[in-house]
């Protein structure tokens, strides 16, 4: 299971931290992403990193802007999210990689919406 | 990065009755290892997407037997072989073989 919070309204050039807790499996084996969803659009992948957090990877937009990271000790994995833009707005999903040691993704929480307006 | 184009749009079906979605690449997601890292997703209203196959043809666990996929290279099909009320919901394609993982654009199936 894969539950998502921190997801909420802010102003544009704000910050917001989502958080993904884990639980069912062994959290510290699988890679993990963040995939996004604008309002009524398609599925936007935004961030990758690997099992033991050695390697993070990130969408071209949100580079510089985003920051991904995990907690194998609390089964936790989090996207902090700075200098937010209105082309941002969207549900945040927290996705778990599988097991077939690439990029996969086999499950879906069932994400956080995340609103940036004045 | 890798388009994924996905056609028709959208799909309207009789219950019972087959369906067929395509999805192209814009490179072959053939992996040196042998495997081909092609993903197809339902997204049911109201709910995150749900892994239906993985590498092409494979059905995951739980998903009914009348869903397969099949293709190679760069072109792939999902079928449904009787479409049921249940079947509601966009289906998504979608590479792994790289970064950034890309998506199809969606097709949208409903129920006639």
């Amino acid at each position: 299971q894969l539950v998502e919070s921190g997801g909420g309204v802010v102003q544009p050039g704000g910050s917001l931290r989502l958080n993904c807790a884990a639980s069912g499996f062994i959290f510290s084996s699988y890679g993990m992403h963040w995939v996004r969803q604008a309002p009524g659009k398609g599925l936007e992948w935004v961030a990758f990193i690997r099992p033991d957090g050695s390697n993070k990877y990130y969408e071209d937009s949100v580079k510089g802007r985003f920051s991904i990271s995990r907690d194998n000790s609390k089964n936790t994995l989090d996207l902090q999210m700075n200098s937010l833009r209105a082309e941002d707005t969207a549900v945040y999903f927290c996705a778990k990689g599988d097991s077939g040691g690439h990029y996969g993704v086999d499950f879906w929480g069932q994400g956080a919406l995340v609103t940036v307006s004045s | 990065d890798i388009v994924m184009t996905q056609t028709p749009l959208s799909l309207s079906v009789t219950p019972g009755q087959p369906a067929s979605i395509s999805c192209k690449s814009s490179r072959s997601l053939l992996h040196r290892e042998g495997k081909t890292f092609l993903y197809w997703y339902l997204q049911k209203p109201g709910q995150p997407p749900q892994l239906l196959i993985y590498e092409v043809s494979n059905r995951f666990s739980g998903v009914p037997d009348r869903f397969s996929g099949s293709g190679s290279g760069t072109d792939f099909t999902l079928r449904i072989s009787r479409v049921e009320a249940e079947d509601v919901g966009v289906y998504y394609c979608m590479q792994s073989i790289q970064l950034p993982l890309t998506f199809g654009g969606g097709t949208k199936v409903e129920i006639k």
